[in-house]
């Protein structure tokens, strides 16, 4: 059970290009989704936060126009990074959250973006 | 802020015990993780203590948690070149659901 599926798993596209990430719950009901990004080498950094039906919050530095986060449904988020550039070239991962209680993350197994 | 620390490397031979540690600062943590990180993937979650508990054993991993020195260590038994991973450590404070990541401990298992 808890299984987060994530698509693309990698993409590579020209610069200029924007690029949309589908993070879903499959078996379970996420009101709480998570978006990161990896640097190579490094820890997981917290882009923003997704909840259900209302808007993201970002954390500090993370520029909320150039990473659009909208989740639509309780088992369906997506991250659109908008006019994509060599710098946007990342690891991004989502996790899910079901439920409201202390439940765990869950997360996806990664998109890997290049941008040329 | 919060701050979440691991060594970053760990080598072991194949069968012997892996004891990967992490030390954190955030003293109103909930719940402490271990996922494990293949390469080219997302995160798979392995175990997780809730901080009232001391110790959790579940199959070959056991986690030790020292709230006093804010400290938490995963054992593995038996480790198997199936374990070589990077393995992160990551806490969750009252009140909030995102989770604070260490560094992450690349463990290499050797034959």
């Amino acid at each position: 059970g808890a299984v987060v599926s994530q698509h693309p798993s990698w993409v590579i596209c020209k610069s200029g290009t924007s690029v949309k990430i589908e993070c879903r719950s499959l078996d379970f009901q996420a009101t709480t989704m998570f978006w990161y990004r990896q640097f190579p080498k490094q820890s997981l950094m917290l882009m923003a936060t997704s909840n259900e039906g209302s808007k993201a919050t970002y954390e500090q530095g993370v520029e909320k126009d150039k990473f659009l986060i909208n989740h639509a449904s309780l088992t369906l988020s997506t991250l659109t990074v908008t006019s994509a550039h060599p710098e946007d070239s990342s690891f991004y991962i989502c996790s899910a959250i079901a439920g409201e209680g202390n439940q765990p993350q869950h997360f996806g197994d990664g998109t890997r973006l290049s941008i040329l | 802020g919060e701050d979440v620390e691991q060594s970053l490397f760990l080598s072991v031979r194949e069968g012997d015990s892996s004891v990967i540690n992490c030390t954190y600062t955030d003293s109103s943590s909930t719940y402490l993780y271990w996922y494990k990180q293949e390469p080219g993937a997302g995160l798979q979650l392995l175990t997780y203590i809730f901080s009232n508990m001391d110790m959790k054993q579940d199959q070959r991993l056991t986690v030790l948690l020292n709230k006093k020195d804010k400290h938490l260590s995963l054992r593995i038994a038996d480790t198997q070149t199936g374990d070589s991973a990077i393995y992160f450590c990551a806490e969750r404070g009252t009140g909030r659901r995102a989770l604070t990541f260490g560094s992450g401990t690349r463990l290499q298992v050797q034959p």
